[in-house]
């Protein structure tokens, strides 16, 4: 059974930075890509990032670009997305998606359930 | 990058009547090597995370009630829920996945009238 546990979510300052993880079990982690949505309360989802099988490829939100940055660890078959510079529109509900086929260009076919990342002073 | 549109933004429907989505790009999102639509359909219940329904536009993934359809090809795609149950109350959103940056519609809400 695919399971992905997402964690590292807080409240932090503007300005400030935050590390998520999601451990990954029940799949061959290292085959699959990785992405990171997020839902800012009450909103929709936004597509933040996302990383290939191997690591070698990353893809990124504009929003996010060069303040967030996407990486696993296919050893220990977790991913991870550090946020820095954040800002009150970071605030959001981050999932943790496993890629749906080992081509880089599919949907998420699973989800965690999210870790809420809350940016305020 | 690619803009994606739904209409309508809301829509209440009768216990086994039929609801349909619509979703629109702003550039085609068929890869014409492969002729496949690079698009998917996801349902979100309230309080649980996103859940994939079909991808390729309109395969269903496995299973996905085959009350859900998918149809459309380029920029124009349409979800429909041929009888709808009380459990399908929920938000859906299509997304591209043609090219980065990976981008969701805005959503549905779908409600029983």
């Amino acid at each position: 059974e695919v399971q992905l546990l997402e964690s590292g979510g807080g409240l932090v300052q503007p300005g400030g930075s935050l590390r998520l993880s999601c451990a990954a079990s029940g799949f061959t982690f290292s085959s699959y890509g990785m992405s990171w949505v997020r839902q800012a309360p009450g909103k929709g989802l936004q597509w933040v990032s996302a990383i290939s099988g191997s690591g070698g490829s990353t893809y990124y939100a504009d929003s996010v670009k060069g303040r967030f940055t996407i990486s696993r660890d296919n050893s220990k078959n977790t991913l991870y997305l550090q946020m820095n510079s954040l800002r009150a529109e970071d605030t959001a509900v981050y999932y943790c998606a496993k890629i749906g086929a080992t081509s880089d260009y599919f949907p998420a076919d699973y989800w965690g359930q999210g870790t809420l990342v809350t940016v305020s002073s | 990058d690619i803009v994606m549109t739904q209409s309508p933004d809301s829509l209440a429907v009768s216990l086994g009547e039929r609801a349909t989505i619509n979703c629109k790009s702003s550039q085609s999102v068929l890869y014409s090597s492969n002729n496949k639509n690079y698009l998917a359909w996801y349902q979100q219940r309230p309080g649980q995370p996103p859940k994939l329904l079909i991808h390729w536009a309109s395969t269903r993934e496995s299973g996905v009630p085959d009350r859900f359809s998918g149809s459309g090809s380029g920029t124009d795609f349409t979800l429909t829920i041929s009888s709808l149950q009380a459990e399908d109350v929920a938000v859906y959103y299509c997304q591209q996945y043609y090219s980065s940056p990976f981008t969701f519609g805005p959503g549905t809400k779908v409600d029983v009238k």
